[in-house]
């Protein structure tokens, strides 16, 4: 199994919104609503931000929104704050009981 | 509020056996969930090692079974990862996590550090 596919890096201004890809398969993403992303800032264990492709748990603020078509998931991240600056990952269930992650996304806030 | 707290020695010998210990607080594991292990090497992405549940039903990564072995100990709350013929690539940051929600994980360990000596 492959990881998913994520661009390395990904920047934009203050309130601006940016969007963040993670390709697979019609085995992973295309096939499960079980994809998740993750915030890792530097030296911290990752944070979940989004579940089942498009819900939030609670306290994550509603400026981070995920969507799925085919075999592409996607993060957007609205009104962008410094303190969104930070790695991103996606994760996917690959079927056969299986969980692959992105490559991770380096979010720059300009 | 689930807690997460590894533990385990933070440097083994190549082709040894790496153990790692992951202890829960705040949650009983016999209440339910799966329990993950997910590593990081040194400035690289994650990687699924496999989830545990607290009847010891065993999902792991196909890239990792046959080194792998997870197991639980309910009456102590803790779930454990042996991991065996390490090499250098095994050396990473291994975080303990679980989640309410299927195949994600919401809440997660501060993360230790192994690192495999030659």
């Amino acid at each position: 199994q492959s990881a998913l596919t994520q661009p390395p890096s990904a920047s934009g201004s203050p309130g601006q919104s940016v969007t963040i890809s993670c390709t697979g398969t019609s085995s992973d993403v295309g096939g499960y609503t079980y994809v998740s992303w993750y915030q890792q800032n530097q030296g911290k264990a990752p944070k979940l931000i989004i579940y089942e492709v498009s819900k939030r748990p609670s306290g994550v603020p509603d400026r981070f929104s995920g969507s799925k078509s085919a075999n592409t998931a996607s993060l957007t991240v609205s009104g962008l704050q410094a303190e969104d600056e930070a790695d991103y990952y996606c994760s996917s269930y690959a079927g056969s009981n299986y969980l692959v992650f992105g490559g991770g996304t380096k979010l720059t806030v300009l | 509020q689930v807690q997460l707290q590894e533990s385990g020695p933070g440097l083994v010998k190549a082709s040894e056996t790496l153990s790692l210990t992951c202890t829960v607080s705040g949650y009983s594991i016999r209440s339910g969930y799966y329990w993950g292990l997910i590593r990081q090497s040194p400035g690289k992405g994650l990687e699924w090692i496999g989830v545990i549940n607290h009847s010891g039903t065993t999902y792991y990564n196909p890239s990792l079974k046959s080194r792998v072995t997870l197991s639980v100990d309910t009456s102590k709350n803790q779930f454990s990862l042996k991991l065996s013929s390490v090499t250098a690539a095994d050396s990473a940051v291994y975080h303990c996590a679980t989640s309410y929600a299927g195949w994600s994980f919401a809440y997660w360990g501060q993360g230790s550090l192994v690192t495999v000596s030659s």
